[in-house]
């Protein structure tokens, strides 16, 4: 199986509720980011949680990262319909040369307007 | 100004044929990567260059060849194209190759009829 799994698979809320993703990886990482993907375009990147960090703010999103529960999660607070897109999780192991990232499954999220 | 450039942005060919994606970056980063999306989005690492040497060869069919004139450019060829090869590729750079945050291109939808 993969390192990176994304749950739920996908998430339908209504504007200016909170939506809440979650990332688990199998095995050590040097950092765990996340990447927002909207429909028919390129990946773009969010947040960047270090190993030795547990938590992260940018804008309306919090990234939380567990080490020990090898998972991390992506909260956006206050959505807005442009808000939906996909959104992946992608771990750099610990063990990995160079500058490979896995990423995992991802979450559609579709916030009504 | 597009910091991640690919072309085409469509490609339609016909089984057998040989096509190239080309792929720019004007952000002045090292590291250069080629993934395949498939149509679960599914994103997986096919190739990555740094400074123009290849560090990352994933295991795909030899038919994909990437080359990298510059640290600017990084282009793929297919040849003999296949059913399966039908995906959206894209092509993205990152500072260093030290797992760092990776910027995108838009995709390339290539299908393969």
């Amino acid at each position: 199986s993969q390192q990176g799994e994304e749950d739920p698979q996908a998430l339908s809320i209504q504007e200016g509720e909170n939506a809440t993703m979650n990332c688990s990886y199998k095995t050590s990482i040097n950092n765990l980011q996340w990447y927002r993907q909207n429909s028919g375009r390129g990946l773009v990147h969010l947040i960047l949680i270090r190993s030795n960090e547990r938590e992260k703010h940018s804008g309306r999103l919090r990234v939380t990262l567990d080490t020990s529960k090898k998972s991390s999660s992506l909260l956006i607070t206050a959505s807005r319909a442009a808000d939906t897109a996909s959104y992946f999780c992608a771990t750099h192991g610990r063990e990995t040369s160079g500058s490979r990232l896995t990423f995992g499954e991802g979450t559609q999220l579709t916030v009504n307007p | 100004d597009t910091a991640v450039s690919q072309t085409p942005k469509y490609l339609v060919t016909q089984m057998g044929n040989d096509k190239s994606i080309k792929c720019e970056q004007n952000l002045g980063h090292d590291t250069m990567y080629w993934y395949k999306q498939d149509s679960k989005k599914f994103l997986k690492i096919m190739f990555s260059y740094n400074n123009k040497e290849l560090i990352i060869n994933e295991t795909v069919p030899n038919r994909f060849s990437p080359k990298s004139p510059d640290k600017a450019h990084l282009n793929l060829h297919i040849n003999s194209l296949e059913l399966g090869d039908s995906a959206v590729y894209f092509c993205a750079s990152s500072q260093d190759w030290a797992g760092g945050t990776q910027f995108f291109g838009p995709g390339t939808r290539l299908t393969v009829l």
